[in-house]
């Protein structure tokens, strides 16, 4: 069955670094998104992106955030200088849309850990 | 805006207990309706969805009926097993397409032997 897949599955990175949280879709989908949970919390939607480019952001995605596809099947997140407050469990995700509405598939999660 | 609220957990229940999780959400039109759950250590699956007013989704022994007049989409199963011990979330997006998801807030459910 295919899957989301998202790599790394943990990272941990002092306070200012630049991340990136790389995923790979579901290859027929359209829409992709990315999602966080910061621990025992409720997931949040952070982004989401369609004919390479952003369609709706949240305002947790500020300007130390930015997403792209680069070569047409990743699809990164990435960090510009990470906050204790940015560590979370990232989840990317990717959807599809017919006569059912949408259906939106979760990838493992990105576990960050900012220091 | 839209939102889903979930009965806050933790649920602890026995194996072979019945067990119900109330989701009730505020949306304009007709959202679709979902169940996600999170295993221990694990990503967020997708349970079961509904699309329109009186659908019933169902999967593993769950389901979920969408109730259009009470704006709810309570999760049920007959028959909890120790393998259902998760978080669960209930979740809705708009039918445009490429909508997001708003989530609940998520409910711990523990099935003890």
């Amino acid at each position: 069955e295919p899957e989301v897949t998202q790599t790394p599955s943990h990272q941990v990175t002092q306070m200012g670094q630049e991340v990136i949280l790389r995923c790979v879709p579901i290859s027929n989908h359209l829409y992709f998104y990315w999602y966080r949970q910061i621990l025992g919390q409720k997931v949040e939607f952070l982004v989401s992106f369609y004919n390479n480019e952003i369609s709706e952001k949240s305002e947790i995605f500020d300007d130390q955030f930015s997403v792209e596809r680069p070569d047409g099947s990743n699809f990164t997140l990435k960090i510009r200088s990470t906050k204790l407050e940015d560590s979370a469990m990232y989840f990317c995700a990717s959807g599809t849309f017919s006569g059912r509405g949408n259906t939106i598939y979760f990838g493992e999660g990105s576990w960050l850990t900012v220091v | 805006g839209n939102s889903v609220t979930q009965m806050e957990g933790p649920v602890t229940l026995s194996e072979e207990a019945f067990l119900t999780i109330n989701c009730t959400y505020t949306a304009t039109g007709y959202p679709s309706l979902f169940w996600y759950v999170q295993y221990p250590g694990e990503g967020l699956q997708l349970l079961l969805k509904a699309t329109k007013a009186d659908d019933k989704g169902s999967n593993k022994g769950f389901e979920a009926t969408y109730r259009k007049e009470t704006t709810s989409f309570h999760l049920e199963k007959g028959s909890v097993q120790v393998s259902d011990s998760a978080v669960y979330f209930c979740a809705l997006s708009p039918q445009a397409a490429g909508n997001k998801l708003t989530f609940g807030g998520g409910t711990r459910v523990l099935v003890k032997p």
